[in-house]
Protein backbone atom coordinates (compact mmCIF):
# COMPACT_ATOMS: atom_id res chain seq x y z
CA UNK A 1 0.00 0.00 0.00
CA UNK A 2 1.45 3.49 -1.16
CA UNK A 3 2.29 5.98 1.88
CA UNK A 4 -0.29 8.02 0.73
CA UNK A 5 -3.10 7.52 -1.96
CA UNK A 6 -5.12 10.01 -3.79
CA UNK A 7 -7.39 9.83 -7.03
CA UNK A 8 -5.46 10.90 -9.79
CA UNK A 9 -8.72 12.23 -11.57
CA UNK A 10 -9.07 14.17 -13.85
CA UNK A 11 -11.81 16.09 -11.82
CA UNK A 12 -13.55 18.08 -15.13
CA UNK A 13 -15.60 20.60 -13.28
CA UNK A 14 -18.17 23.71 -14.67
CA UNK A 15 -16.80 27.20 -13.16
CA UNK A 16 -18.93 27.32 -9.88
CA UNK A 17 -19.00 23.63 -9.41
CA UNK A 18 -17.85 22.64 -5.47
CA UNK A 19 -15.85 19.41 -5.76
CA UNK A 20 -13.65 17.26 -3.24
CA UNK A 21 -10.60 16.00 -2.96
CA UNK A 22 -9.99 12.61 -0.85
CA UNK A 23 -6.75 11.40 0.26
CA UNK A 24 -5.53 8.35 2.66
CA UNK A 25 -2.66 7.99 4.10
CA UNK A 26 -0.53 4.85 5.58
CA UNK A 27 1.41 5.91 8.58
CA UNK A 28 -0.45 6.78 11.62
CA UNK A 29 2.78 8.44 13.12
CA UNK A 30 2.31 11.50 10.77
CA UNK A 31 2.29 14.84 12.21
CA UNK A 32 1.70 17.37 10.02
CA UNK A 33 -1.23 17.43 7.02
CA UNK A 34 -0.75 19.81 3.91
CA UNK A 35 -2.14 20.11 0.67
CA UNK A 36 -0.15 22.08 -2.39
CA UNK A 37 -1.11 23.19 -5.79
CA UNK A 38 1.34 22.27 -8.58
CA UNK A 39 0.19 24.15 -11.76
CA UNK A 40 1.75 22.45 -15.08
CA UNK A 41 5.51 22.59 -15.33
CA UNK A 42 5.93 24.53 -12.18
CA UNK A 43 6.69 23.84 -8.62
CA UNK A 44 4.46 22.91 -5.23
CA UNK A 45 2.99 25.74 -3.92
CA UNK A 46 1.13 25.31 -0.55
CA UNK A 47 -2.04 25.98 -0.27
CA UNK A 48 -3.09 25.24 2.98
CA UNK A 49 -2.35 23.18 6.34
CA UNK A 50 -4.55 20.36 7.84
CA UNK A 51 -6.02 20.02 10.94
CA UNK A 52 -8.30 17.86 12.94
CA UNK A 53 -10.12 20.84 14.43
CA UNK A 54 -10.62 21.52 10.17
CA UNK A 55 -9.42 25.09 8.70
CA UNK A 56 -11.00 27.28 6.28
CA UNK A 57 -9.53 29.41 3.23
CA UNK A 58 -12.18 31.48 1.60
CA UNK A 59 -13.37 29.11 -0.88
CA UNK A 60 -11.04 26.26 0.55
CA UNK A 61 -11.77 24.27 3.42
CA UNK A 62 -9.18 21.00 4.91
CA UNK A 63 -10.44 18.20 6.78
CA UNK A 64 -8.30 15.73 8.73
CA UNK A 65 -9.76 12.30 10.37
CA UNK A 66 -7.01 10.53 12.43
CA UNK A 67 -8.70 7.74 13.25
CA UNK A 68 -9.62 6.57 9.58
CA UNK A 69 -5.94 8.31 8.82
CA UNK A 70 -7.66 10.33 5.88
CA UNK A 71 -7.73 14.00 4.60
CA UNK A 72 -9.91 16.19 2.66
CA UNK A 73 -10.33 19.23 0.48
CA UNK A 74 -13.55 21.01 -0.75
CA UNK A 75 -12.91 23.69 -2.99
CA UNK A 76 -16.23 25.92 -3.51
CA UNK A 77 -17.44 27.99 -6.39
CA UNK A 78 -14.72 26.29 -8.41
CA UNK A 79 -12.93 28.86 -10.69
CA UNK A 80 -10.84 28.42 -14.20
CA UNK A 81 -7.66 29.34 -12.28
CA UNK A 82 -8.14 26.91 -9.54
CA UNK A 83 -7.44 24.00 -12.21
CA UNK A 84 -4.16 22.54 -11.74
CA UNK A 85 -2.64 19.35 -9.58
CA UNK A 86 -3.69 18.82 -6.09
CA UNK A 87 -1.10 17.37 -4.17
CA UNK A 88 -1.87 15.39 -0.59
CA UNK A 89 1.26 15.69 1.68
CA UNK A 90 2.36 14.23 4.74
CA UNK A 91 4.98 14.99 7.50
CA UNK A 92 5.98 12.64 10.41
CA UNK A 93 9.16 13.39 12.24
CA UNK A 94 10.98 16.41 13.45
CA UNK A 95 13.65 18.09 11.92
CA UNK A 96 15.10 14.59 10.43
CA UNK A 97 11.44 14.24 8.67
CA UNK A 98 10.43 14.47 5.21
CA UNK A 99 7.74 15.12 3.15
CA UNK A 100 5.87 12.22 1.71
CA UNK A 101 3.53 13.35 -1.53
CA UNK A 102 0.74 11.76 -2.67
CA UNK A 103 0.45 11.31 -6.99
CA UNK A 104 -1.69 14.17 -7.28
CA UNK A 105 -5.63 15.18 -8.43
CA UNK A 106 -5.81 16.74 -11.54
CA UNK A 107 -8.73 19.39 -11.61
CA UNK A 108 -9.69 20.89 -14.46
CA UNK A 109 -12.03 23.86 -14.28
CA UNK A 110 -14.23 24.82 -17.68
CA UNK A 111 -16.08 27.90 -18.99
CA UNK B 1 11.41 39.11 -0.13
CA UNK B 2 13.69 36.53 -1.54
CA UNK B 3 12.16 33.18 -1.80
CA UNK B 4 14.13 29.63 -2.47
CA UNK B 5 16.19 30.04 -5.42
CA UNK B 6 17.50 27.01 -7.95
CA UNK B 7 19.95 27.22 -10.56
CA UNK B 8 20.29 26.80 -13.14
CA UNK B 9 16.40 26.52 -14.25
CA UNK B 10 16.69 23.56 -17.33
CA UNK B 11 19.77 21.74 -18.11
CA UNK B 12 20.69 19.08 -20.70
CA UNK B 13 23.22 16.52 -20.62
CA UNK B 14 24.06 13.21 -22.12
CA UNK B 15 24.02 10.05 -20.08
CA UNK B 16 27.31 8.94 -18.25
CA UNK B 17 27.92 12.96 -17.46
CA UNK B 18 27.76 14.44 -14.20
CA UNK B 19 25.37 17.21 -12.99
CA UNK B 20 25.21 19.33 -9.94
CA UNK B 21 21.98 21.74 -8.98
CA UNK B 22 22.08 24.35 -6.49
CA UNK B 23 19.84 25.82 -3.90
CA UNK B 24 19.74 28.96 -1.68
CA UNK B 25 16.68 28.58 0.91
CA UNK B 26 14.99 31.27 2.58
CA UNK B 27 16.78 33.63 5.07
CA UNK B 28 16.65 32.28 8.14
CA UNK B 29 15.81 28.65 7.02
CA UNK B 30 18.15 25.45 8.21
CA UNK B 31 16.87 22.66 6.23
CA UNK B 32 17.25 22.40 3.23
CA UNK B 33 15.54 18.81 1.47
CA UNK B 34 15.93 17.49 -2.33
CA UNK B 35 13.09 16.28 -4.43
CA UNK B 36 12.80 14.64 -7.48
CA UNK B 37 9.36 14.65 -9.71
CA UNK B 38 8.87 13.02 -12.89
CA UNK B 39 6.27 13.63 -15.32
CA UNK B 40 2.60 12.20 -14.01
CA UNK B 41 4.30 11.55 -10.18
CA UNK B 42 4.46 13.65 -7.25
CA UNK B 43 8.08 14.78 -5.74
CA UNK B 44 10.09 11.80 -4.34
CA UNK B 45 12.32 12.55 -1.76
CA UNK B 46 16.00 12.31 -2.24
CA UNK B 47 17.97 13.57 0.65
CA UNK B 48 17.21 16.46 3.71
CA UNK B 49 20.04 18.03 5.29
CA UNK B 50 19.87 20.70 8.30
CA UNK B 51 22.40 22.68 10.08
CA UNK B 52 24.78 21.13 8.07
CA UNK B 53 24.15 17.19 8.35
CA UNK B 54 22.00 14.82 6.46
CA UNK B 55 19.27 13.76 8.31
CA UNK B 56 17.39 11.56 5.94
CA UNK B 57 17.66 9.79 2.76
CA UNK B 58 15.68 8.65 0.68
CA UNK B 59 15.66 5.56 -1.97
CA UNK B 60 17.70 7.21 -4.32
CA UNK B 61 21.20 5.26 -5.73
CA UNK B 62 24.55 6.10 -4.53
CA UNK B 63 24.93 7.83 -7.69
CA UNK B 64 23.17 10.93 -6.08
CA UNK B 65 24.94 12.80 -3.02
CA UNK B 66 24.29 16.32 -1.60
CA UNK B 67 25.79 18.49 0.97
CA UNK B 68 25.13 21.96 2.69
CA UNK B 69 27.59 24.67 3.25
CA UNK B 70 27.86 27.01 6.05
CA UNK B 71 25.60 29.74 4.83
CA UNK B 72 22.91 26.54 4.49
CA UNK B 73 22.77 26.92 0.71
CA UNK B 74 23.01 23.05 -0.78
CA UNK B 75 23.81 21.15 -3.41
CA UNK B 76 22.57 18.18 -5.41
CA UNK B 77 25.25 16.13 -7.45
CA UNK B 78 24.14 13.01 -9.19
CA UNK B 79 27.31 10.89 -11.39
CA UNK B 80 26.38 8.66 -14.49
CA UNK B 81 23.15 9.79 -14.89
CA UNK B 82 20.61 8.11 -16.95
CA UNK B 83 17.99 8.33 -19.03
CA UNK B 84 15.48 7.84 -15.97
CA UNK B 85 17.33 10.64 -14.29
CA UNK B 86 15.23 13.35 -16.48
CA UNK B 87 13.13 15.12 -14.06
CA UNK B 88 12.38 18.07 -12.13
CA UNK B 89 14.47 18.48 -9.37
CA UNK B 90 13.03 20.38 -6.69
CA UNK B 91 14.72 22.16 -3.61
CA UNK B 92 12.43 22.64 -0.53
CA UNK B 93 13.64 24.84 2.27
CA UNK B 94 12.14 24.47 5.58
CA UNK B 95 12.91 25.65 9.79
CA UNK B 96 13.01 22.35 10.35
CA UNK B 97 9.33 21.16 10.66
CA UNK B 98 6.80 20.25 7.82
CA UNK B 99 6.39 23.69 6.44
CA UNK B 100 8.12 23.71 3.31
CA UNK B 101 8.64 26.07 0.77
CA UNK B 102 10.11 25.34 -3.09
CA UNK B 103 11.80 26.34 -5.56
CA UNK B 104 11.20 26.74 -9.13
CA UNK B 105 12.87 23.38 -9.48
CA UNK B 106 15.95 22.77 -12.28
CA UNK B 107 14.16 20.58 -15.29
CA UNK B 108 17.36 18.06 -16.11
CA UNK B 109 16.71 16.40 -19.45
CA UNK B 110 19.67 13.44 -19.67
CA UNK B 111 19.51 13.02 -23.74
Amino acid sequence: RKEVEQDPGPFNVPEGATVAFNCTYSNSASQSFFWYRQDCRKEPKLLMSVYSSGNEDGRFTAQLNRASQYISLLIRDSKLSDSATYLCVVFYGGSQGNLIFGKGTKLSVKP
Amino acid sequence: DAGVTQSPTHLIKTRGQHVTLRCSPISGHKSVSWYQQVLGQGPQFIFQYYEKEERGRGNFPDRFSARQFPNYSSELNVNALLLGDSALYLCASSWGGGLAFFGQGTRLTVV
